[in-house]
């Protein structure tokens, strides 16, 4: 069935270095795509989204990658800190659109050192 | 103020027991949503709601049954809970015209 995964459960750098989290996606009619971060004891945080009709989005130090032709979605952190230890999870929005349901991937856990 | 809310954030809970987690918001969103979280595993859907009159079963609803009281009530019951439904429950909200979801701080479920 359609899912939405990772390449990789866990994830270690060194502090000040760019991190780079992959996703893969095999409903190939999703087009809005979206990278959450939950930390420790929390709920998951809204850190960049991107439409299929995009192929890059940068925000504050992040910035999602997508690559319509093989599926692919990452996000990259640029001067990875401390506080940025978290698990993060992509979702997709299936062949909805607006407001709709969000496929979750498992989800891959940053570790952040010092 | 958190704009989603969850009572109780944790509760241990015995076998057979019928159990109600509880979600709040202030967002003024219309679309509501609960998830289930398992250690290594990404969030499940089990009911979602799109307005008031609205209820839809998720990828994993058998065991869960929810009442979407008000616009900004959204609670999920577990009429006979069995150990694996232990695990993390999130609820979360959304406005129709746009795809982020906005989550609440989550409810760590223990059934013995």
């Amino acid at each position: 069935g359609e899912s939405v995964g990772l390449h990789l459960p866990t994830l270690s750098v060194q502090e000040g270095d760019n991190s780079i989290i992959n996703c893969a996606y095999s409903n190939s009619a999703s087009d809005y795509f979206i990278w959450y971060k939950q930390e420790s004891g929390k709920g998951p945080q809204f850190i960049i989204d991107i439409r299929s009709n995009m192929d890059k989005r940068q925000g504050q130090r992040v910035t999602v990658l997508l690559n319509k032709t093989v599926k692919h979605l990452s996000l990259q952190i640029a001067a990875t800190q401390p506080g940025d230890s978290a698990v993060y999870f992509c979702a997709e929005n299936g062949q909805e659109t607006s407001g709709s349901r969000l496929t979750f991937g498992e989800g891959t856990q940053l570790t952040v050192n010092p | 103020d958190a704009d989603v809310t969850q009572t109780p954030r944790n509760r241990i809970t015995k076998t057979g027991k019928r159990i109600m987690l509880e979600c709040s918001q202030t967002k003024g969103h219309d679309r509501m949503y609960w998830y289930r979280q398992d250690p290594g595993l990404g969030l499940r859907l089990i009911y979602y709601s799109f307005d008031v009159k609205d209820i839809n079963k998720g990828e994993i609803s058998d065991g869960y049954s929810v009442s979407r009281q008000a616009q900004a009530k959204f609670s999920l019951s577990l009429e006979s809970a069995i150990p694996n439904q232990t695990a993390l429950y999130f609820c979360a909200t959304s406005d129709p015209n746009y795809n982020e979801q906005f989550f609440g701080p989550g409810t760590r479920l223990t059934v013995l």
